[in-house]
């Protein structure tokens, strides 16, 4: 199984301020990851898949990069809305899915 | 738009029995993957199970495989998900997900399961 860690667990940031997340797997996905945020009692939502592709309606503030096995989310200016918890996951060793633990974003 | 609709979440004792459905809409439901991801209280994601846009192939995390059975029902646009042997481990708010290309795009609001004496 393929084990995907995200760093850091917290991200303590200012509204306004850049945020960069980041997400590592256990051995090499290729460009086969994505991204969700997930606000509190909400449902998951895409954000970013084939690790830089943005999904419909998704801000341009939101950018992945990365490949093989480091990889990172960078939300360029933070707005209120963006301070929710983030998950990468990995579909390289599809179909077993795995994703990361999660990072959430504070003020 | 796209929505879907869980239904079929509550408490129930160890060791029992829950049906799980998913009602969609906005889409040609019988054009895609489908597919169960679980969020336990407080936790992370993790995948369940996922089956092919006919029914024709499933798959299973190994934490349920065995226990767990995902169906569909494309004249319906509905998605099942049969849970037995239900552990208090199982307990999570289950989400139904459109699955694509390995991504799952669209989510419900999920349906919250409980397993507990």
């Amino acid at each position: 199984e393929i084990v995907m860690t995200q760093s850091p667990a917290t991200l303590s940031v200012s509204p306004g301020e850049r945020a960069t997340l980041s997400c590592r797997a256990s051995q090499s996905v290729n460009s086969n990851l994505a991204w969700y945020q997930q606000a509190p009692g909400q449902a998951p939502r895409l954000l970013i898949y084939g690790a830089s592709t943005r999904a419909t309606g998704i801000p341009a503030r939101f950018s992945g990069s990365g490949s093989g096995t480091e990889f990172t989310l960078t939300i360029s200016s933070l707005q209120s809305e963006d301070f929710v918890v983030y998950y990468c996951e990995q579909y390289k060793d599809w179909p077993l899915l795995t994703f990361g633990g999660g990072t959430k974003v504070e003020i | 738009q796209v929505q879907l609709v869980e239904s079929g979440g509550g408490l129930v004792k160890p060791g029992g029995s829950l049906r799980l459905s998913c009602a969609a809409s906005g889409f040609t439901f019988s054009d895609y993957y489908m597919s169960w991801v679980r969020q336990a209280p407080g936790r992370g994601l993790e995948w369940v199970s996922y089956i092919w846009s006919g029914g024709t192939n499933t798959y299973y995390a190994d934490s349920v495989k065995g226990r767990f059975t995902i169906s569909r029902d494309n004249a319906r646009n509905s998605l099942y998900l049969q849970m037995n042997s239900l552990r208090a481990e199982d307990t999570a708010v289950y989400y139904c997900a459109r699955f694509i290309g390995g991504r799952f795009d669209f989510w419900g609001q999920g349906t919250l399961v409980t397993v507990s004496a």
